[in-house]
């Protein structure tokens, strides 16, 4: 399917463990974005990348990874799950439009 | 830094009701603003957008024009559907690249009724 997609789409973990949200888009854009969803907070950029094997850290980036070997893959790690990251992601990718995926619901408890 | 103020929500509206909701911003530059719609369980989807001052942005009957003066981009529509029950994000962009970062407000979630 052309577009977008996130995997899985629900999660629940616990803490301490590593979780890791994957994030696939089929339109070759450069760019790729991943946000997390708070209330009260809007959407918040944690990473982004400007191309296979270039990424960059957005305003809250502590306690995540990410990597893209490959333009068409961003998956986001969470190396040690905490309660705070309790959100739900959304992954986008950019040509002039940022473009979002459908979002994962990720629940530590 | 940027940053985007919305309305507090929630707001709740009849049918064919009047619907502003408020946004400012503050950036350097000329930023490029925009809205962003979002329905229930779903992702973020482009609305509308405006890339410099006076430009009027329109798409589904929703309208929103970039205010230099007032560094506004109020979003409205003139008779709202049930439909239209959704969260709604005032974003910037300060950039011109296909990779330019978005500053999200806090969301507006609006309500509907029949």
């Amino acid at each position: 399917d052309a577009g977008i997609t996130q995997s899985p789409r629900y999660k629940i973990t616990e803490t301490g463990r590593q979780v890791t949200l994957m994030c696939h888009q089929t339109w070759s854009h450069s760019y790729m974005f991943w946000y997390r969803q708070d209330l009260g907070h809007g959407l918040r950029l944690i990473y982004y990348s400007a191309a296979a094997d270039i990424t960059d850290k957005g305003e809250v980036p502590d306690g995540y990874v990410v990597s893209r070997s490959k333009t068409e893959n961003f998956p986001l790690t969470l190396e040690s799950a905490t309660r705070s990251q309790t959100s739900v992601y959304f992954c986008a990718s950019s040509h002039y439009e940022q473009y979002f995926g459908p979002g994962t619901r990720l629940t530590v408890t | 830094g940027n940053s985007v103020t919305q309305m507090e929500g929630p707001v709740t509206l009849s049918e064919e009701a009047f619907l502003t909701i408020n946004c400012t911003y503050t950036a350097t530059g000329y930023p490029s603003l925009f809205w962003y719609v979002q329905y229930p369980g779903e992702g973020l989807q482009l609305l509308l957008k405006a890339t410099k001052a006076d430009d009027k942005g329109s798409n589904k009957g929703f309208e929103a024009t970039y205010r230099k003066e007032t560094t506004s981009f109020h979003l409205e529509k003139g008779s709202v559907q049930v439909s239209d029950s959704a969260v709604y994000f005032c974003a910037l962009t300060s950039g011109e690249t296909s990779g330019s970062r978005l500053t999200f407000g806090e969301g507006t979630q609006l309500t509907v009724n029949p």
